[in-house]
C-alpha cells in the first residue's frame, strides 16, 4: 500500500540552526501538507502547498518556515533559524485531490532545539 | 477562532465491550469530519469520516454520527478488540484547502 515517508525520523539540532524535513507524498498525489504536534498538545496545521504555490498557511507558519518541493517527489519543510519551541513532531500529509479531503499521513519527524 | 472539542481523553474498556469518544466543533462551516487512529511510531491514520449532509456512517465495526444543529460529532466503536487500542483524533475542516482543525485526542486502552 502506497505510504507517504519521512526523513529523518529524529533530528536534533542546536538553537538558530537552519534544518530541513524531508517527505515523499503518495506518487499520484497533488496536495501537500505540513502539520505538527508539540508534546501534549494538538496537532496542529502549518501550510498546505499545491500547484507549487502555498494554499494556505497558519499563524505559526511566519518567515522562518518555507516549503519546496524541489523535484517530482520530494516535499520539504525549512525552519531557517530554530528556536526552542519549534520543538515538535512534524508530520507531513498529502491527497490526492482537495475536493476528497482525504489526508494520508507520514510518521512524523521528531525534531528536538537545544 | 475554529476550535475542535474531544472528550475524553482516556478511555479504557474491556474486549468486546462499546467505545464512544466526542467531538464539538466551534465553526458552524464545517463540513467535514475526519477521524484518525494513531499507533505508537506511526502518523495518524484515516479510519472513517463524514460530511455535513449525512447523519451517520458505518464501516463494520466503526460507526460515526453527526449531529449539524448541535456542532457535534461522536466515533463509536463495538465489539473492541485489543488491536483497537490506539490514540484517537477527530478533525475538522471548513476550508477546503486539506487544513484540519484536529481535537485533542483519545488514548483508548481495550483489556484483554
Amino acid at each position: 500500500e502506497p505510504e507517504v515517508t519521512q526523513t529523518p525520523s529524529h533530528q536534533v539540532t542546536q538553537m538558530g540552526q537552519e534544518v530541513i524535513l524531508r517527505c515523499v507524498p503518495i506518487s499520484n498525489h497533488l496536495y501537500f501538507y505540513w502539520y505538527r504536534q508539540i508534546l501534549g498538545q494538538k496537532v496542529e496545521f502549518l501550510v498546505s502547498f499545491y500547484n507549487n504555490e502555498i494554499s494556505e498557511k497558519s499563524e505559526i507558519f511566519d518567515d522562518q518556515f518555507s516549503v519546496e518541493r524541489p523535484d517530482g517527489s520530494n516535499f520539504t519543510l525549512k525552519i531557517r533559524s530554530t528556536k526552542l519551541e519549534d520543538s515538535a513532531m512534524y508530520f507531513c500529509a498529502s491527497s490526492p485531490n482537495i475536493a476528497d479531503e482525504k489526508l494520508f499521513f507520514g510518521s512524523g519527524t521528531q525534531l528536538s532545539v537545544l | 477562532g475554529e476550535n475542535v472539542e474531544q472528550h475524553p481523553s482516556t478511555l479504557s474498556v474491556q474486549e468486546g465491550d462499546s467505545a464512544v469518544i466526542k467531538c464539538t466543533y466551534s465553526d458552524s462551516a464545517s463540513n467535514y469530519f475526519p477521524w484518525y487512529k494513531q499507533e505508537l511510531g506511526k502518523g495518524p491514520q484515516l479510519i472513517i469520516d463524514i460530511r455535513s449532509n449525512v447523519g451517520e456512517k458505518k464501516d463494520q465495526r466503526i460507526a460515526v454520527t453527526l449531529n449539524k444543529t448541535a456542532k457535534h460529532f461522536s466515533l463509536h466503536i463495538t465489539e473492541t478488540q485489543p488491536e483497537d487500542s490506539a490514540v484517537y483524533f477527530c478533525a475538522a475542516s471548513s476550508s477546503n484547502t486539506g487544513k484540519l482543525i484536529f481535537g485533542q485526542g483519545t488514548t483508548l486502552q481495550v483489556k484483554p
